[in-house]
């Protein structure tokens, strides 16, 4: 089974701070990539998806590189809204199967 | 507006069994893989099971295989998921989630309903 890691778990940021998050892949998966964000008590939302394409409506600020094992998420100007915990997901193994990483928990300073 | 909405949450007790259901609108649902994905109260997610659009696929999280069961009816725009054995760590918000294909890949999970807590205990 293909594990996710993420760095860091945990996050602290000002508003206007650029921040980067690191998902890692066990083994190779293209650019089978997904980001979401989250927020407490909702549903994840869907930001970035092949590693790098923007889902509609997400701000710009947001994006996505990698592919093979090591993969960020960069937000270029942190906005209030965005602070939430956010997630990779892996779908190299779609449809037989889906893994998520462990979150990294982005939090005001 | 593309809209999931679940149902049938609840407590219930280990060994229990519980259905839980997920209507979908505003979109062709019977032209989408459709996933469940749990959440343990202060975890992280976890996908728990998907299906192909004519039900002739399904797949499972090791740790629920034999004793979950997805299904869908085309019919009523339904996904369900019926939880069988439950156990203490099976307690979870369950989201249903639809697909987002591009060139017949899935590459995310672009709608999620609001979610249906189950809880097993005793």
């Amino acid at each position: 089974d293909i594990q996710l890691t993420q760095s860091p778990s945990f996050l602290s940021a000002s508003v206007g701070d650029r921040v980067t998050i690191t998902c890692r892949a066990s083994q190779g998966i293209s650019s089978y990539l997904a980001w979401y964000q989250q927020k407490p008590g909702k549903a994840p939302k869907l930001l970035i998806y092949a590693a790098s394409t923007l889902q509609s409506g997400v701000p710009s600020r947001f994006s996505g590189s990698g592919s093979g094992t090591e993969f960020t998420l960069t937000i270029s100007s942190l906005q209030p809204e965005d602070f939430a915990t956010y997630y990779c997901q892996q779908l190299n193994s779609y449809p037989r199967g889906v893994t998520f990483g462990p979150g990294t928990k982005v939090d005001i300073k | 507006e593309v809209q999931l909405v679940e149902s049938g949450g609840g407590l219930v007790q280990p060994g229990g069994s519980l259905r839980l259901s997920c209507a979908a609108s505003g979109f062709t649902f019977s032209s989408y893989w459709m996933s469940w994905v749990r959440q343990a109260p202060g975890k992280g997610l976890e996908w728990v099971a998907n299906i192909k659009q004519d039900g002739s696929e399904k797949y499972y999280v090791d740790s629920v295989k034999g004793r979950f069961t997805i299904s869908r009816d085309n019919a009523k725009n339904s996904l369900y998921l019926q939880m069988n054995s439950l156990r203490a760590e099976d307690t979870a918000v369950y989201y249903c989630a639809r697909d987002l294909p591009i060139f017949g890949a899935s590459v995310g999970f672009d709608y999620w309903g609001q979610g249906t807590l189950v809880t097993v205990s005793s």
